[in-house]
């Protein structure tokens, strides 16, 4: 079965050091791969996307994200984090016709 | 202001008493779904639409129904709601189908409580 795995429910990170949210996928093909970010009572916002090229792929808000083809990841870091970055995170992958998601990544930054 | 608005955000209801969310985009998008988020489920695709009078089943379809008959009008209709639609819901809008390289764009969310 398809799917797309995050597998830290949460992550903690002081404010000002380097964070990473991890995301790994099992698609078929050569998938577009995506992070998403929700606010408390608010919809998804789309951060960054891979399609192809460079496997570093810089977003909103200082994002980046690192694309490894062998090991099928996609992490989501950010050199300095923020606590306004506090937040639930999704990585998504895309199949035939179809958007897989992550359960998601809730990530606290501790000031 | 590009948007997709949902409404309404909040409703609580009983079982078996027809309900409909809707969903408008300002954005001239082609492509519109519907998704419920769970908690460790993530999101899935309920039904989704490449057009007017274009619609097809996502991976949870069962006791949803949906129509589309303007490009920024998105329905999603509860006929027989049963307390397993107790969920978040959202829809999207997008440039492309789900499959492409074009993100989506959410609403703000409809939390459903069926007692």
């Amino acid at each position: 079965a398809q799917s797309v795995a995050q597998p830290e429910d949460q992550v903690n990170v002081a404010e000002g050091n380097p964070l990473t949210v991890k995301c790994t996928y099992s698609v078929s093909g050569n998938p577009y791969l995506f992070w998403y970010v929700q606010y408390p009572n608010r919809g998804l916002q789309f951060l960054l996307k891979y399609i192809t090229g460079d496997n570093l792929v810089k977003g909103s808000y200082g994002f980046e994200a690192e694309f490894n083809k062998s090991q099928t990841s996609f992490h989501l870091k950010k050199p300095s984090a923020l606590v306004s970055d506090s937040a639930l995170y999704f990585c998504a992958a895309t199949g035939a016709n179809n958007l897989f998601f992550g359960t998601g990544t809730r990530l606290t930054v501790i000031p | 202001e590009a948007q997709v608005t949902q409404n309404p955000r909040y409703l609580i209801t009983v079982t078996g008493k027809k309900l409909t969310v809707t969903c408008s985009q300002n954005m001239n998008h082609e492509y519109m779904s519907w998704y419920r988020q769970d908690p460790g489920l993530g999101l899935r695709q309920i039904y989704y639409s490449m057009n007017v009078e274009v619609t097809d089943k996502g991976d949870v379809p069962e006791g949803y129904k949906v129509s589309r008959k303007e490009k920024r009008n998105f329905p999603l209709i509860l006929e027989s709601p049963s307390p397993n639609q107790t969920s978040l819901y959202f829809c999207a809008s997008s440039l492309g189908p789900t499959g492409s390289n074009q993100p989506q764009h959410f609403g703000d969310g409809t939390r459903l409580s069926i007692l």
